[in-house]
């Protein structure tokens, strides 16, 4: 079982919709948890940022973490052309030492917005 | 937000030369850094973890000779690709993280290409 689970799609909406991206993971040594978006031919830019459970809102996004669960979210309302990239969610656990502060990251979701 | 500078984002070399790519950290101070390697359509590969004032820790399977990186200060690293091949053409990406918060922010990326 891989650490981190994410659909790749492509997953292709309309211009408004409302999008809902997924991971699941199996550590549940994971305390941070992060959404980056990356376009073609760029580096991930970090989009939301959350510690441990609960949810977190910023404009048209808002990042969900169900340490329960082990199941990250992050929603895209009045999705706009623009969004369309890729959607990478990342995790890290809080510890110090050899390995530390790397980030698991999922394979990522493609997202087209159409106009 | 916090921004991380990379430089060059698009080399050229011919096969034989070494490339030295920059990474800053225009915001706050890196104690830690890292580089990735990222082939098309695919997520991001970590290569090495980088320490300030300390040797990098490589992946497995990453040469460490070929590979040569340097973290002479807190807002800056350096990745040299030595005697470059064509097979080392790639998209090469660089993040620095924020101690404060323990949250990675990337470079734009560099693409390199060995003729």
């Amino acid at each position: 079982q891989k650490e981190v689970e994410q659909d790749p799609g492509p997953l292709s909406v309309p211009e408004g919709a409302i999008v809902s991206l997924n991971c699941t993971y199996s550590n549940s040594a994971f305390q941070y948890f992060m959404w980056y978006r990356q376009y073609s031919r760029k580096g991930p830019e970090l989009l939301m940022y959350t510690y441990s459970s609960g949810n977190k809102e910023d404009g048209r996004f808002t990042a969900q973490v169900d340490k329960s669960s082990k199941y990250i979210s992050l929603f895209i309302r009045d999705s706009q052309p623009s969004d369309s990239a890729t959607y990478l969610c990342a995790m890290t656990v809080s510890y110090s030492g050899a390995g530390s502060y790397q980030l698991t990251f999922g394979k990522g979701t493609k997202l087209s917005v159409i106009p | 937000g916090a921004v991380v500078s990379q430089h060059p984002s698009w080399v050229i070399c011919k096969s034989g030369t070494s490339v030295k790519i920059e990474c800053r950290s225009l915001d706050f101070q890196a104690t830690t850094m890292f580089w990735y390697r990222q082939f098309p359509k695919q997520s991001l590969m970590l290569m090495a973890t980088s320490n300030e004032g300390s040797k990098a820790t490589y992946e497995q399977g990453v040469e460490k000779d070929k590979f040569l990186i340097n973290h002479a200060s807190l807002t800056l690293s350096t990745l040299t690709v030595t005697s470059a091949h064509p097979e080392d053409s790639s998209f090469y990406i660089c993040s620095a993280r924020d101690p404060t918060k323990n949250i990675q922010y990337f470079g734009a990326g560099t693409r390199l290409s060995v003729l």
